[in-house]
């Protein structure tokens, strides 16, 4: 398996800021994370994948400029959320594969808050 | 679209008992099957993975994959309370966007109750 970690676990913020969550794999070089996006009594939404070295890939109706995500290390990837609104309002979590073959190893996740 | 259709549930057994929850998909060249427990408020937890065709068993639980009809389950035996949770099925299937071919599609979960 993997070992993830994310920060902050929670954040409450003003409309209109931006939040940067960190998502850290602590027993693997990872290459690839990837990043969710849980709404209330909804099943997981991969935003976008995580690549080490160069720009994340986006799923489709994700706004890249809003979401900004840097893997500037093969243990650590941030995703930033830009100019925040309730709408952005989520449970947001991270994985890795690990050195499994595409099992994916979550983060607790960091629940977001806009007021 | 690629989809992984779950019953939503909730699906209440009680302790002791057999608990049975199945999963289909829609992607005919999906290889990787997953299935994920989520508590209330806390992230997904790899439980079972399953590749080939038949059963898997790992304890108390045993992943069933039936690749022509599309269909996983998951059975989990002598049902705890501690069992109650959510529970994802997840499929691996290549990205909309063109990129990782890791990437897991999720049904919405079953909640399953397990009553003391």
């Amino acid at each position: 398996g993997a070992v993830v970690s994310q920060h902050p676990s929670w954040v409450i913020c003003k409309s209109g800021t931006s939040v940067k969550i960190e998502c850290r794999s602590l027993d693997f070089q990872a290459t690839t994370m990837f990043w969710y996006r849980q709404f209330p009594k909804q099943s997981l939404m991969l935003m976008a994948t995580s690549n080490e070295g160069s720009k994340a890939t986006y799923e489709q109706g994700v706004e890249k400029d809003k979401f900004l995500i840097n893997h500037a290390s093969l243990t650590l990837s941030t995703l930033t959320v830009t100019s925040a609104h309730p709408e952005d309002s989520s449970f947001y979590i991270c994985s890795t594969t690990g050195t499994g073959y595409n099992e994916q190893f979550f983060g607790p996740g960091t629940r977001l808050t806009v007021l | 679209q690629k989809e992984v259709e779950q019953n939503s549930g909730p699906l209440s057994v009680p302790e002791g008992a057999i608990a049975s929850l199945n999963c289909t998909y829609s992607d005919r060249v999906s290889q990787s099957f997953f299935w994920y427990r989520q508590y209330s408020g806390k992230s997904p937890e790899l439980i079972m993975s399953i590749y080939s065709n038949g059963d898997k068993e790992d304890g108390r639980f045993t992943a069933q994959l039936n690749k022509a009809s599309q269909y996983v389950s998951l059975l989990i035996r002598d049902s705890q309370p501690s069992d109650s949770a959510t529970y994802l099925c997840a499929v691996n299937g290549r990205s909309n966007s063109g990129g990782s071919n890791y990437k897991l599609t999720f049904g919405k979960g079953t909640l399953l109750t397990v009553n003391p």
